[in-house]
């Protein structure tokens, strides 16, 4: 299986401040034929089930906010929030569809400082 | 509106079995891969396993293969999961999410329901 490690676990970030999440895998995501990174990013908020926010490293899902990008490729991807919101405290994992099974980083908890 | 909805949580001794439902509703859901995903409290998510738009083709993670079935009614707009030889490490919030329209398995999850929470405990 392929293991996903996020960093940090934990971030605490001032309103209006970058937030940088940082995720390795253990092999390369990135599918030659198409040159596609399979690779996903998901918000989770407290008592609600995660979200969508990135697939293919950098896509925006629709109507997620431009301050949310990400970038990366092969094994080393991050998720940046450009300027943090009060609602963007949250849970924030990476997942791999690569290959089966599809795995999920630990998690990264953003706070408000 | 598009969503999911989960279904049939709850609590059940370590040997039991449960059967959970995800009811899908504002798209065509038998044209799409769907997955279960579970996550134990205050723990990450784990993927537990998929089946393809059509039922013919499904996988499972190691630690659910030959206890845990799923499977799906197009006419009914509703794929299962059937839980048998639980065990206390299959407590947390079971999530069904939505992969891909067309034939690739290997697809993000763009859709998620809100989960139903099982307790495996004596």
């Amino acid at each position: 299986d392929i293991v996903m490690t996020q960093s940090p676990d934990s971030l605490a970030v001032s309103l209006g401040e970058r937030a940088t999440i940082n995720c390795k895998s253990t092999q390369s995501v990135l599918y030659n034929s198409n040159n596609k990174n399979y690779l996903g990013w998901y918000q989770q908020k407290p008592g609600q089930p995660p979200k969508l926010l990135i697939y293919w490293a950098s896509t925006r899902e629709s109507g997620v906010p431009d301050r949310f990008s990400g970038s990366g490729s092969g094994t080393d991807f991050t998720l940046t929030i450009s300027s943090l919101q009060a609602e963007d405290v949250a849970v924030y994992y990476c997942q791999q569809y690569y290959s089966t099974p599809p795995t999920f980083g630990q998690g990264t908890k953003v706070e408000i400082k | 509106e598009v969503q999911l909805v989960e279904s049939g949580g709850g609590l059940v001794q370590p040997g039991g079995s449960l059967r959970l439902s995800c009811a899908a509703s504002g798209f065509s859901f038998s044209g799409y891969w769907m997955h279960w995903v579970r996550q134990a409290p205050g723990k990450g998510l784990v993927w537990v396993s998929r089946i393809n738009s059509y039922g013919s083709s499904t996988s499972y993670a190691d630690s659910v293969k030959g206890r845990f079935t799923i499977s799906r009614d197009n006419a009914k707009n509703t794929m299962y999961l059937q839980m048998n030889s639980l065990r206390v490490e299959d407590t947390g919030v079971y999530y069904c999410a939505r992969g891909n329209e067309y034939g690739d398995a290997l697809w993000y999850f763009d859709l998620w329901g809100r989960g139903t929470l099982v307790t495996v405990s004596s």
